[in-house]
C-alpha cells in the first residue's frame, strides 16, 4: 500500500457528462501528477499540481482540469466525456525534494464512457 | 518527442529462471529511471529506481542503466509464478512527470 487513495473506484458515465475525479496523497508529499492509462498501453502524463499549482501539462485538451488543495489533495475533472476517455485514470504522489523524486501510484478509477 | 521503448512480450521464463527486461529511451537529458510492475487490473507498483550508470540491486531485482547507450534493464533473478505481471519502464528528463513505456508482460511458468 503506498498511502495514495483514489475515489471512485468505478464509474459508468455518457458522452458529453462531466466527471470529477479524487486523489489524496500519501502522507508528506506534496506533488501530485495524473496518468491516463488506456487498455494494454504505458500511463499517459495529464498534468501535476505543485503548491495548488499546475506545474507542467501533458498533451491532453483543455476540456481535462485539475485542482490541488492546501492539504495536496487533488482532483481531475473531465468535461464534455468523449468515448476515447475511457481509461484508468491514476494519480500519484511525490515529494520533488526526495532527491530521486519517485513517483508513488493510487489504485486508480476505472473511467468507462459509453 | 521523448520516447520509451520496451518489448511488449509476452516474455516466457520458466520459474527459477533469470527473467530480463529492456528499455531504451530517446532523450539524452533523461536524468531518472523507474521500473513499476503491473499487475492485471491493479495500478503500477513501484519496484525499482536507478539514476546513475552501472547496476542497483534490491533484493531478487537488479535494474542496469546505460546512459551512453540510453537503455536501462531489469533482471529478475530466480523467478516465481508471482512476478507474472506488466513491467512499465519510465523515465523522467527535467520536468517532475514521467514518460512511460508500453510495458513487457511476463509470465513466468511453473
Amino acid at each position: 500500500e503506498t498511502g495514495v487513495t483514489q475515489s471512485p473506484t468505478h464509474l459508468i458515465k455518457t458522452r458529453g457528462q462531466q466527471v470529477t475525479l479524487r486523489c489524496s496523497s500519501q502522507s508528506g508529499h506534496n506533488t501530485v501528477s495524473w496518468y491516463q492509462q488506456a487498455l494494454g498501453q504505458g500511463p499517459q502524463f495529464i498534468f501535476q499540481y505543485y503548491r495548488e499549482e499546475e506545474n507542467g501539462r501533458g498533451n491532453f485538451p483543455p476540456r481535462f482540469s485539475g485542482l490541488q488543495f492546501p492539504n495536496y489533495s487533488s482532483e481531475l475533472n473531465v468535461n464534455a466525456l468523449e468515448l476515447d476517455d475511457s481509461a484508468l485514470y491514476l494519480c500519484a504522489s511525490s515529494f520533488p525534494g526526495s532527491g530521486v523524486n519517485e513517483q508513488y501510484f493510487g489504485p486508480g478509477t476505472r473511467l468507462t464512457v459509453t | 518527442q521523448k520516447e520509451v521503448e520496451q518489448n511488449s512480450g509476452p516474455l516466457s521464463v520458466p520459474e527459477g529462471a533469470i527473467a530480463s527486461l529492456n528499455c531504451t529511451y530517446s532523450d539524452r537529458v533523461s536524468q531518472s529511471f523507474f521500473w513499476y510492475r503491473q499487475y492485471s487490473g491493479k495500478s503500477p507498483e513501484l519496484i525499482m529506481s536507478i539514476y546513475s550508470n552501472g547496476d542497483k540491486e534490491d533484493g531478487r531485482f537488479t535494474a542496469q542503466l546505460n546512459k551512453a547507450s540510453q537503455y536501462v534493464s531489469l533482471l529478475i533473478r530466480d523467478s516465481q509464478p508471482s512476478d507474472s505481471a506488466t513491467y512499465l519502464c519510465a523515465v523522467r528528463a527535467g520536468a517532475n512527470n514521467l514518460f512511460f513505456g508500453t510495458g513487457t508482460r511476463l509470465t513466468v511458468i511453473p
